[in-house]
């Protein structure tokens, strides 16, 4: 099992430049989940899906950002325009149970907004 | 909103050492998760609780899901140096608004 394949590993770009981060969940996993991490407020749930549905996305800092899910294995987090206050690490999690109790997370895309 | 307060929030412990940390919320969950993070990597799952009392060891790591269901305490024996990372609790109601919450985490150095 490949696990939670997340791209790029690391993205550099310049605040107004649109960025897209890529996920690929576990197969079988219902749930998919995007986190963002910094140091200032730890790990923060942006939304989650269920079935490729959006379930909750209270937690999208604003419309700057969106997120996708066109299938049950892949899923994007857009972020556009970038701004440099976007910098963090972004975590992609998949699960089977509901809720996401038992959450598999990705390695993580590092976004530095210059 | 609901929060997880995770105490202490940085150890600095001796190779051999046992350490102990705790996550405490005012709401009652259903489900207390723990997780390490190395550095550049994703969370893993340590230990998974479902049941108030519960006890569960993984390895060296024991877990404990409080009985009043708003507390959890994770504890490390014999530390190794593989051992220093982030450790994360999480919580989860099984209500309509069943989102995990995630404490901000107990950082945990080894000194040589």
């Amino acid at each position: 099992d490949a696990g939670v394949i997340q791209s790029p590993r690391h993205e550099v770009t310049e605040m107004g430049q649109e960025v897209t981060l890529r996920c690929k969940p576990i197969s079988g996993h219902d749930y998919l989940f995007w986190y963002r991490q910094t140091m200032m407020r730890g790990l923060e749930l942006l939304i989650y899906f269920n079935n490729n549905v959006p379930i909750d996305d209270s937690g999208m800092p604003e419309d700057r950002f969106s997120a996708k899910m066109p299938n049950a294995s892949f899923s994007t987090l857009k972020i556009q325009p970038s701004e440099p206050r976007d910098s963090a690490v972004y975590f992609c999690a998949s699960s089977l149970l509901r809720g996401g109790g038992e959450q598999f997370f990705g390695p993580g895309t590092r976004l530095t907004v210059l | 909103g609901q929060q997880l307060n995770q105490s202490p929030q940085s150890m600095f412990i001796q190779e051999g050492e046992d350490v102990s940390m705790n996550c405490t919320s005012s709401s009652i969950f259903n489900t207390w998760l723990w997780y390490k993070q190395d550095p550049g990597e994703g969370p893993v799952l340590l230990i998974a609780l479902y049941k108030a009392g519960e006890l569960t060891s993984n390895g060296r790591l024991t877990a404990q899901f409080g009985i009043t269901r708003k507390d959890s305490f994770l504890n490390i024996s014999a530390s190794i140096p593989s051992d220093v990372g982030i450790y994360f609790c999480a919580g989860l109601r099984m209500n309509r608004d069943d989102k995990i919450i995630f404490g901000k985490g107990t950082r945990l150095h080894i000194l040589p």
